[in-house]
């Protein structure tokens, strides 16, 4: 069974620091790996998504990356600013599970302060 | 603008009182899913559709039923609500199953007493 596991759990930086969260996945058989943002008790945000055949994707400070065969994924943040404080989710879209779900790992909550 | 809506936000029941989350997606997705989330068990699918009429099983759909009457619509129904059940749901819809991004609705925060 898939499973994904996001380290740390938690972490707390100084504004402007640049850091990467990292999402680890047990089956590599997967369409695609989605980041997400979620603010306490809200939605989910969509922030990338990386298909299986790519290996990186950029959006303004935030750049993940994807390495399929060795099941992992990073998104790194530069300059952090305590805007960005959330929880961060990564979530694996498998091909071979019938309804496709997405596998979410239980999160990363960031914290920057100023 | 391309959305996935969800109704109501916000809701507290008493146990046993039936309710109906509604779920809408104006994307003309044909794959639509219900998740709910829990603090330490993260995101889990509860039912998903493939398409009109047809409706499956996720990793825990006790205690819940889905119908998919048309396209845009897959309502989550809880026909005898328990505490357990309290949770934040999330409606989410793609192009179709496959390598496709799925778009998420705001949530629902539901508490049963």
């Amino acid at each position: 069974k898939q499973e994904v596991t996001q380290i740390p759990a938690a972490l707390s930086v100084p504004e402007g620091e640049n850091l990467v969260l990292n999402c680890s996945f047990t089956d590599s058989a997967i369409y695609n790996l989605q980041w997400f943002r979620q603010d306490p008790g809200k939605g989910l945000t969509s922030l990338l998504l990386i298909q299986s055949s790519q290996r990186e994707q950029t959006s303004g400070r935030l750049n993940a990356s994807l390495d399929k065969s060795s099941g992992r994924s990073t998104l790194y943040i530069a300059a952090s600013q305590p805007g960005d404080s959330a929880t961060y989710l990564c979530a694996v879209r498998l091909i071979n599970q019938a309804g496709t779900a997405l596998i979410f790992g239980k999160g990363t909550t960031l914290s920057v302060s100023s | 603008e391309a959305q996935v809506t969800q109704n109501p936000r916000y809701l507290i029941t008493v146990t046993g009182k039936k309710l109906t989350v509604t779920c809408s997606q104006n994307m003309n997705h044909e794959y639509m899913s219900w998740y709910r989330q829990d603090p330490g068990l993260g995101l889990r699918q509860i039912y998903y559709s493939m398409n009109v009429e047809v409706t499956d099983k996720g990793d825990v759909p006790e205690g819940y039923k889905v119908s998919r009457k048309e396209k845009r619509n897959f309502p989550l129904i809880l026909e005898s609500p328990s505490p357990n059940q309290t949770s934040l749901y999330f409606c989410a819809s793609s192009l179709t199953a496959g390598p496709y991004e799925q778009y998420f609705g705001p949530g629902t925060r539901l508490t049963v007493t």
